[in-house]
């Protein structure tokens, strides 16, 4: 079955810093890879996502990055704010009702 | 409001002693699912609907049921707890028509404890 792996599970920086964090995944049929957000005590809520036909998707200071071909895709932050400090997670979509997460980033923005 | 419910927030029991977990949303949504979240191994699928009387199973189904007679209801079960089900809860709920291809709604968690 499909499996992501979610790096790194910690990721620091100072505010107007980028964020990155990676995913891989294993399934190649996966064609839906959804980025949520989950604040301290809240349920996930979906911040950006994007499909395999499509490399690269941005939305304000977020962006996401598809590579099929090396099973990989990465949510990028630019000019972090305090409130960007979170748990994120990436998933995966293999198939039908299935979604697979990864093991969450938790990301810390210092003033 | 339109949102994702679930019931009780916060839940300690023992071992053995059947309990559900109820998920009602008011979106009208065909999908909902169920996951569980444990530090360190982010948020793993339990079991998913794609419609009333239509459930199948996520990554971690076992000592969990469920069942989907309303299209609104999604009450998770579990028949006898056991301490390794201590975890956070979260149930989802998404528009068809590709279920998890979709953007998920998240209910607030229940908080379960097993002794």
């Amino acid at each position: 079955g499909e499996n992501v792996e979610q790096h790194p599970s910690t990721l620091s920086v100072q505010e107007g810093d980028s964020a990155v964090i990676k995913c891989t995944y294993s399934d190649s049929a996966s064609n839906y890879f959804p980025w949520y957000k989950q604040e301290l005590g809240k349920g996930p809520q979906l911040i950006i996502d994007i499909r395999s036909n499509v490399g690269e998707k941005k939305d304000q200071r977020i962006a996401v990055t598809l590579n099929k071909t090396a099973k990989h895709f990465s949510l990028h932050i630019t000019e972090t704010q305090p409130e960007d400090s979170a748990v994120y997670f990436c998933a995966a979509a293999p198939s039908g009702g299935k979604l697979i997460f990864g093991q969450g980033t938790e990301l810390s923005v210092k003033p | 409001e339109a949102q994702v419910t679930q019931n009780p927030r916060y839940l300690i029991t023992v071992t053995g002693k059947k309990l559900t977990v109820t998920c009602s949303q008011n979106m009208n949504h065909e999908y909902m699912s169920w996951y569980r979240q444990d530090p360190g191994l982010g948020l793993r699928q339990i079991y998913y609907s794609m419609n009333v009387e239509v459930t199948d199973k996520g990554d971690v189904p076992e000592g969990y049921k469920v069942s989907r007679k309303e299209k609104r209801n999604f009450p998770l079960i579990l028949e006898s707890p056991s301490p390794n089900q201590t975890s956070l809860y979260f149930c989802a709920s998404s528009f068809r028509p590709g279920g998890a291809s979709y953007e998920q709604y998240f209910g607030p968690g229940t908080r379960l404890t097993v002794t």
